[in-house]
């Protein structure tokens, strides 16, 4: 098992420029969630998805959309990158079996916006 | 909101030292809470969950207790080594399983 998978590693966008971050899980997870880490503000939620087909918002969603493409992807999008939005951005999964709701973490994607 | 608080924010001790990291959060209503480590540079490794109606977990020299009553986690680590040294971050599980973090406390246990 790989886990849970992110793509690319590393990015540097100019201002205004669009990505999107791919982010698999091969562990038959119901949930996935995107987060943000910023030094002094330690890992924030951007979207999650609770199941297949349905996504919300989370803390700081602004900036972001999100597409659950079947039960293993979820990936995010930004739009018009702005320098704000440099950041590591971490991918997980977890199932909601008998209230466990262990979350798993992807590898990270080292965002640079110029 | 929930909100999640480590104490210290940094730590560092000589190697061989038990040690204990803090964590509190504001809303009891928890699913559970999860402790991570986080080498510098690298993702998130899942070290112990704590279910709500539990009060404990162990993992070979970690152990982590749970008081949702007082919104108190503790990770206590026991004969430190140098490569222990990482961020400790915990964090709670509420609604949707959604996690709120703490902050982390970035260990430094020293031969």
């Amino acid at each position: 098992n790989a886990g849970v998978t992110q793509t690319p590693k590393f990015q540097v966008l100019k201002t205004g420029q669009s990505m999107t971050l791919q982010c698999a899980q091969d562990m038959n997870h119901n949930s996935m969630y995107w987060y943000r880490q910023d030094p002094g503000m330690g890992l924030r939620l951007i979207y999650y998805s609770a199941s297949e087909g349905t996504t919300d918002k989370g803390e700081v969603p602004n900036g972001y959309n999100v597409s659950r493409l079947n039960k293993r992807e979820f990936s995010l999008r930004l739009e018009s990158a702005a320098p704000s939005q440099t950041s590591v951005y971490f991918c997980a999964s977890s199932v909601r079996d008998r209230g466990t709701h262990e979350q798993y973490f992807g590898p990270g994607t080292r965002l640079t916006v110029t | 909101k929930q909100e999640v608080t480590q104490i210290p924010a940094a730590l560092s001790v000589p190697e061989g030292e038990n040690l204990v990291l803090n964590c509190s959060f504001t809303d009891s209503a928890i699913y559970n809470l999860q402790w991570f480590r986080q080498d510098p540079g690298k993702g998130l490794t899942s070290l112990l969950l704590i279910q709500s109606s539990q009060r404990e977990q162990t993992s070979g020299r970690l152990n982590a207790s749970l008081d949702k009553s007082s919104g108190r986690s503790t990770l206590y680590i026991a004969a430190s080594q140098p490569g222990d040294s990482a961020t400790y971050l915990c964090a709670a599980a509420s609604g949707y399983s959604t996690l709120t973090f703490g902050k982390g406390t970035m260990l430094l246990v020293s031969p």
